[in-house]
């Protein structure tokens, strides 16, 4: 299957600042990307979706200034989660598909975000 | 309202004897399927996808999926578990159009013991 990167696997913050996560699209161009958040032992909360281009849709009760979202080009999307509080640690998944061939979703492989 | 039911939050199976993870759904026209498994502190990967034709679908890793139209469900089987089979077991429906949405059941935690 399609490959999709996501970095960093991990990272550790302070309170009150702001962390980036990148989702890569490595061998095809993906025309829609997902992020979603995962708390322990629960299934994922789609946070947002995202087209190459244009602005990020949110779910409902995602703050979209809390999580900015920027879908730059067909290969990569960014979550920036900006002035990190506690309560925003958690395991955050991304995923690509293309429309042109249809296909399934494909995962990077999470960050896991711990704000102290 | 489009859903995504699993009513086992765990499965325990023995090594080597047939495994079902079960998942019902709720949406709107047809359905795309799929399942999808996650090791710990890892992102999902996809095992097998219904969209349309044989109700029985084949994936990766030997395991298969029945699409019931009347029973709306769609579960997961393996004729013969391994222990490394274990992990967290995502059955997820996909919804809407222009970006199309996947809407993830809850989990189902399958133990497979030696």
């Amino acid at each position: 299957g399609a490959v999709v990167s996501q970095h960093p696997s991990r990272v550790i913050c302070k309170s009150g600042t702001s962390v980036k996560i990148e989702c890569r699209s490595l061998d095809f161009q993906a025309t829609t990307m997902f992020w979603y958040r995962q708390f322990p032992k629960q299934s994922l909360m789609l946070m947002a979706t995202s087209n190459e281009g244009s602005k990020a849709t949110y779910e409902q009760g995602v703050e979209k200034d809390k999580f900015l979202i920027n879908h730059a080009s067909l290969t990569l999307s960014t979550l920036t989660v900006a002035s990190a509080h506690p309560e925003d640690s958690s395991f955050y998944i991304c995923s690509a598909r293309t429309d042109y061939p249809d296909t399934e979703a494909f995962f990077g492989q999470g960050t896991r975000l711990t704000v102290v | 309202a489009q859903s995504v039911a699993q009513p086992e939050d765990q499965v325990n199976v023995a090594e080597g004897n047939p495994l079902t993870v079960k998942c019902t759904y709720s949406v709107s026209g047809n359905p795309y399927l799929f399942w999808y498994v996650q090791y710990p502190n890892r992102g999902l990967q996809f095992l097998l996808k219904y969209i349309t034709g044989d109700n029985l679908v084949k994936g990766s890793y030997g395991f298969e999926a029945e699409f019931n139209k009347s029973q709306t469900s769609f579960h997961l089987k393996k004729p013969s578990a391994l222990v490394s089979d274990s992990a967290l077991y995502f059955c997820a429906v996909r919804v809407g159009t222009g970006g199309f949405k996947t809407i993830f059941g809850a989990g189902t935690r399958l133990f497979v013991k030696a």
